[in-house]
């Protein structure tokens, strides 16, 4: 089934940058694509951005365009996912979700390994 | 972008007792593969989202019969025949058709 394990929370200030890693565990890592989901305080989940693991291709949300960049470190089965210039509203825990389906092209389908979480607060 | 919309927000249920929770999308969600690309996800207190059901109503591994997907086009339902306190939590869908994914604003489910 496969395990996604996050890296620590982390407390920035604003204007910052924040790495969370996400290393997966218990299956071919390099075939599958990684989501990543966050959640503010009290809200609803979502859905950021997506690479896949198997080819580099990534998806955004317009948003997060330019601001996040996602990187892969086949040797440790990690990705990671940096989110610069931090804001007040970036206070969210974030998720990082594997794809049901390898060798996708495209974040679709469905994600059903999920990380523990990574709380990021972003504070003065 | 792809809208999707629940409902209800809240939906205090009697254990034993069915549930339903609806989901709209902004377009359809039929994959020209002829699937429903529309997952539900579970999101127990303090827990991260679990995937109950994906392409509209197949059950995730491990996901009791109790729980059922259902729609097509714009209009999906996620059924709960008879709801046990373990079914308490926050329910999303979420269009899987096209990035940027989008989930619903969720469904808080507690018991009564």
């Amino acid at each position: 089934q496969g395990q996604l394990a996050q890296s620590g929370g982390e407390v920035k200030k604003p204007g910052a940058s924040v790495k969370v890693s996400c290393k997966g565990s218990g299956f071919t890592f390099t075939s599958y694509g990684i989501g990543w989901v966050r959640q503010a305080p009290g809200q609803g989940l979502e859905w950021m951005s997506w690479i896949s693991v198997y080819n580099g291709k990534t998806n955004y949300v317009e948003k997060f365009q330019g601001r996040v960049t996602m990187t892969i470190d086949t040797s440790t089965s990690t990705v990671h996912m940096e989110l610069r210039s931090l804001r007040f509203d970036d206070t969210a825990v974030y998720y990082c979700a594997r794809d049901m389906l390898p060798y996708k092209t495209e974040a679709s389908y469905a994600m059903d390994v999920w990380g523990q979480g990574t709380t990021v607060i972003v504070s003065s | 972008d792809i809208v999707v919309t629940q409902s209800p927000v809240s939906l205090p249920v009697t254990p034993g007792e069915p549930a339903s929770i609806s989901c709209r999308s902004s377009q359809s969600l039929l994959h020209s593969n002829g699937f429903n690309y529309v997952d539900w996800y579970l999101q127990r207190p303090g827990q991260s989202p679990q995937l109950l059901i994906y392409l509209g109503s197949n059950r995730a591994a491990g996901v009791p019969d109790r729980f059922s997907g259902s729609g097509s086009g714009i209009n999906y339902t996620l059924k709960i025949s008879r709801v046990e306190a373990e079914d308490v939590g926050i329910y999303y869908c979420m269009q899987a058709l096209q990035p940027p994914l989008t989930f619903g604003g969720g469904t808080k489910v507690e018991i009564k």
